[in-house]
């Protein structure tokens, strides 16, 4: 089957660094993607990784590996506005699957 | 302005009642999506629709019907069929290929008293 799994829920400290974790299992695999969902509010992607290796942009971050069906999301210089749920999903063809989210609560 | 646009926000009904939520898009995208969401809870992917006429049962289309006779149009319909259909609606589209960068509508959050 397919399925992906992250962390419930991830406390940080505003300004510090925090990573979101990802493990997923597929048949066919056509790349990681995160999303980020304020409360009440609709999911927005936030990166994509189709290789290995780590994706930049700005604050946020993407890493994958294929080889251990694992990724994660970096988030830097963290403020209270990141506080949301994140999730990872993979796009298969035609249609995309999603984790549960983690509940990512940024305190001063 | 352009988007998509998902109507009502707030929608409430009386058990045993079918209802239909609305979503709309003006950015020409072949496919469109429809999620649920409980609290706390990932996205589960009810319908999905490539071409005009033409969709897929997701993983829980139990208890839901669409129809795709637009491009820009994907009504889902919450029949009563449904055992528990309170949850936040999410449409959502995509452009076409192997990767589906997902854009999603505000979303209508059905109550059944």
């Amino acid at each position: 089957g397919q399925s992906l799994e992250q962390p419930s829920e991830v406390t940080a400290v505003e300004g510090a660094i925090v990573q979101i974790n990802c493990t997923y299992q597929t048949s066919g695999f056509y790349g990681l993607s995160w999303y980020q969902q304020h409360d009440g509010g609709a999911p927005t992607f936030l990166s994509y990784n189709a290789l290995d290796g780590l994706e930049e942009t700005g604050r946020f971050s993407s890493f994958l590996s294929r080889s251990d069906s694992y990724g994660y999301l970096l988030l830097q210089e963290l403020q209270m506005k990141d506080s949301a749920s994140y999730f990872c999903a993979f796009g298969g063809y035609q249609k995309v699957t999603f984790g549960t989210g983690t509940k990512l609560q940024v305190i001063p | 302005d352009g988007g998509i646009t998902q109507s009502p926000k707030y929608l409430f009904r009386k058990e045993g009642q079918n209802v239909t939520l609305s979503c709309e898009q003006n950015l020409n995208h072949d496919a469109m999506y429809w999620y649920r969401q409980d609290p706390g809870q990932g996205l589960r992917l009810i319908y999905y629709s490539q071409i005009v006429n033409d969709f897929q049962k997701g993983d829980i289309a139990e208890g839901y019907s669409v129809s795709r006779e637009k491009k820009e149009s994907f009504p889902l319909t919450v029949t009563s069929a449904q055992k528990n259909p309170t949850a936040f609606y999410l449409c959502a589209i995509s452009g076409s290929g192997t990767y589906n960068e997902q854009f999603f509508g505000p979303g209508t959050r059905l109550t059944v008293l």
